[in-house]
C-alpha cells in the first residue's frame, strides 16, 4: 500500500530557509500536496504539484519533486515565526483512488 | 456555513460507550473524507464518501467503526464500545465533485478531539 514518510522535527533560525522533506512509495501518485496545521487548527492546503512537474514556486514556497526517487521537498524562504506549524506531505493516486495518504508531519520550530 | 463544520469539538467518554461524531461538509461538495490523527502520528485515512456511497472504507480499523452519509451532505462516524486506543482527533474533509484527481482542494474541519477514559 501507499506509504509517506517525513522527519518529525525541524528547527530553523528566523530569516533562514526551511527545507522539509518527504518520501513516498506509490509510483502512481498523481498529485502531491503540502498541508500546514497550526496549533488547534485544521489542515490548510499550502501548495501542490502534479506528478509530471519537477518544480513549482509560489511566493516564498518552492516545491521540488524527484519522481525517480519518489522524493518531495518544500522550501520556505525567509522563514518567519508565523511559519511555525506542522507540515504534512500527502499524495493522491489515480482516478478511482482519490484518498489522500498523509505523512506523519514535520513540526517546524522557528528559533528567534 | 462557509467551511467544514464538525461537532462536538471535544468529547470525553467512558470506555465501552458508543459515540457519534458529526461532519457538515461545505455545501455542494460531493466528496467527504474521515481521517484520524493520533498524538505524534500522521493522518490515518478512515473512509471516503462520494455522494452517499463509500467506495473506500478500507481504513476503518475495526467493525466497531462505521460511518454513513445522508442526502449527500452530513456524515456521522460512529464508534461502538469505545476503547482507550480510540482516543484521537477525528478530522473530516470535503472536496468538490471532481474529487482529488482533478486536484480540487480538500477542505478540513477543525476536528473532534475524542478522549476515552
Amino acid at each position: 500500500g501507499e506509504d509517506v514518510e517525513q522527519s518529525l522535527f525541524l528547527s530553523v533560525r528566523e530569516g533562514d530557509s526551511s527545507v522539509i522533506n518527504c518520501t513516498y512509495t506509490d509510483s502512481s501518485s498523481t498529485y502531491l500536496y503540502w498541508y500546514k496545521q497550526e496549533p488547534g487548527a485544521g489542515l490548510q492546503l499550502l501548495t501542490y504539484i502534479f506528478s509530471n512537474m519537477d518544480m513549482k514556486q509560489d511566493q516564498r514556497l518552492t516545491v521540488l519533486l524527484n519522481k525517480k526517487d519518489k522524493h518531495l521537498s518544500l522550501r520556505i524562504a525567509d522563514t518567519q515565526t508565523g511559519d511555525s506549524a506542522i507540515y504534512f506531505c500527502a499524495e493522491s493516486g489515480n482516478f478511482g483512488n482519490e484518498k489522500l495518504t498523509f505523512g506523519t508531519g514535520t513540526r517546524l520550530t522557528i528559533i528567534p | 456555513g462557509a467551511g467544514v463544520s464538525q461537532s462536538p469539538s471535544n468529547k470525553v467518554t467512558e470506555k465501552g460507550k458508543d459515540v457519534e461524531l458529526r461532519c457538515d461538509p461545505i455545501s455542494g461538495h460531493t466528496a467527504l473524507y474521515w481521517y484520524r490523527q493520533s498524538l505524534g502520528q500522521g493522518l490515518e485515512f478512515l473512509i471516503y464518501f462520494q455522494g452517499n456511497s463509500a467506495p473506500d472504507k478500507s481504513g476503518l480499523p475495526s467493525d466497531r467503526f462505521s460511518a454513513e452519509r445522508t442526502g449527500g451532505s452530513v456524515s456521522t462516524l460512529t464508534i461502538q464500545r469505545t476503547q482507550q486506543e480510540d482516543s484521537a482527533v477525528y478530522l473530516c474533509a470535503s472536496s468538490s465533485e471532481e474529487g482529488l484527481y482533478q486536484n480540487t482542494e480538500a477542505f478540513f474541519g477543525q476536528g473532534t478531539r475524542l478522549t476515552v477514559v
